[in-house]
């Protein structure tokens, strides 16, 4: 089985100002991580995947995430966020073969404040 | 292209009442999953149709129930309603093995 580990469940944040939201997964075989974005009474959006070969994944919005195989990691960055980056953010793996359901973290949800 | 359909997008029940909720996938995309997302427990796999199968199956009990149509829409079904399942059902659309395409939500109320 999989499971992901959001480090931070809130992450206040002025505007310009970078963010950093943490993700770590647990799994015995290889995995698709993906990262995504809810606003308020909606539902999930797609904010960037890793499938497999650059382990640094660019993303909608600005955002990009970095993913380390050592670390069992996948952590998102912005360098520069926006009022309108407010929202929750989950990050979620799935199996690479067979199984295509997405093991989702707790999520995080990010202020950003003027 | 249409995104993902859900319908109702927010209803009230009682206990012991069923509900069905439905969801329309983005055209051309034959697999359908369902997600339950509460404060509690965050977001819950529930079941994964594909072509009118049942490929996976979460851990939620024999009330919570699905089915898939020959035009990839797919309907679910929670029977004998409990206030714990007051949630927002979330449907998502893929290709084959591809990304998931989230609808905006049934949010369910039970009181």
């Amino acid at each position: 089985a999989q499971s992901v580990t959001q480090l931070d469940s809130q992450v206040p944040v002025f505007e310009e100002a970078p963010v950093e939201l943490r993700c770590n997964y647990s799994s015995s075989v290889s995995v698709y991580l993906f990262w995504y974005v809810q606003y308020p009474n909606q539902g999930l959006q797609l904010l960037l995947k890793y499938l497999s070969g650059s382990t640094l994944v660019k993303g909608i919005n600005g955002f990009e995430a970095e993913f380390n195989k050592s670390q069992t990691s996948f952590h998102l960055r912005k360098p520069s966020v926006h009022i309108s980056d407010t929202a929750e953010y989950f990050c979620a793996v799935r199996r690479r073969y067979g199984d295509y359901k997405l093991s989702f973290g707790a999520g995080t949800t990010v202020t950003v404040r003027a | 292209k249409a995104g993902v359909t859900q319908t109702p997008r927010y209803l009230i029940k009682t206990r012991g009442q069923q509900v069905t909720l439905s969801c329309s996938p983005i055209s051309g995309h034959r697999s359908v999953s369902w997600y339950q997302q509460t404060p509690g427990q965050g977001l819950q796999f529930l079941f994964e149709y594909f072509s009118e199968t049942q490929r996976n199956k979460g851990n939620f009990p024999g009330r919570f129930s699905g089915r898939q149509f020959s035009n990839s829409r797919s309907e679910m079904n929670v029977s004998t309603l409990e206030l714990g399942d007051s949630a927002l059902y979330l449907c998502a659309s893929s290709v084959e093995a591809g990304e998931l395409f989230f609808g905006e939500g049934s949010r369910l109320t039970v009181l």
